[in-house]
């Protein structure tokens, strides 16, 4: 079974502070996303990578960068915190060699609260 | 435009019926169609997946495709109330290349 850990389930920071997201998934998925969730809005793209140090922006980046070191791990920066941040990150992971049929793994998901 | 469309409901159902629930896409391109299932406060899980026109069953669970018309829809028979979560319609392809795009989801009640 493939298993996308994120390594938070809530997490409450303050206007200003640097927040780091981590996502880590052990199927050797080349494609990582995350997603943030908020009522009424459905799930948004933020960012998605096909490969270690590759990233490309989804439909919401400003505010949010990413690193992808490892193939296994894909993290979510949060530069500066905001309260408009306040929301459900989802994490997810993908084998495109199945094509596109293949499923698409979700973490968890943790739930950021920026006071 | 979005993307994909979905009525957010809730769409209540009694125990026992049919719920049916609708979809609309705007990239003709689109190649595959997802139906996950998210339980509050849980992430979404997948139920199935569609690519090509026509009907495909899984169990009590139905997905029919109109690549035509842009509309995929999920039918579940027999409904109970563990059945009652908020579906979520995702595409692939097309414009989206490997990315999942989204609707709005759907808020299934089924009601005893």
């Amino acid at each position: 079974d493939v298993k996308v850990t994120q390594s938070s389930r809530y997490l409450v920071k303050r206007t200003g502070e640097k927040v780091f997201l981590e996502c880590v998934q052990d199927m050797d998925h080349e494609n990582m996303f995350w997603y943030r969730q908020d009522p009424g809005l459905g799930l948004r793209l933020i960012y998605f990578s096909y490969d270690v140090k590759m990233k490309e922006k989804g439909d919401i980046p400003e505010g949010y960068s990413v690193s992808r070191e490892k193939k296994e791990r894909f993290s979510l920066i949060l530069e500066s915190a905001s309260t408009n941040q306040t929301s459900m990150y989802l994490c997810a992971s993908f084998n495109p060699g199945q094509g596109y049929n293949s499923p698409l793994h979700f973490g968890n998901g943790t739930r950021l609260t920026v006071t | 435009q979005k993307e994909v469309e979905q009525n957010s409901g809730p769409l209540s159902v009694p125990e026992g019926a049919i719920a049916s629930l609708n979809c609309t896409y705007s990239d003709r391109g689109s190649q595959s169609f997802f139906w996950y299932r998210q339980y509050s406060g849980k992430s979404p899980e997948l139920i199935m997946f569609i690519y090509s026109n026509g009907d495909k069953e899984d169990g009590r669970f139905t997905a029919q495709l109109n690549k035509a018309s842009q509309y995929v829809s999920l039918l579940i028979r027999d409904s109970q109330p563990s059945d009652s979560a908020t579906y979520l319609c995702a595409r692939m392809g097309g414009n989206a290349g490997n990315m999942l795009t989204f609707g709005g989801g759907t808020r299934l009640m089924v009601k005893p």
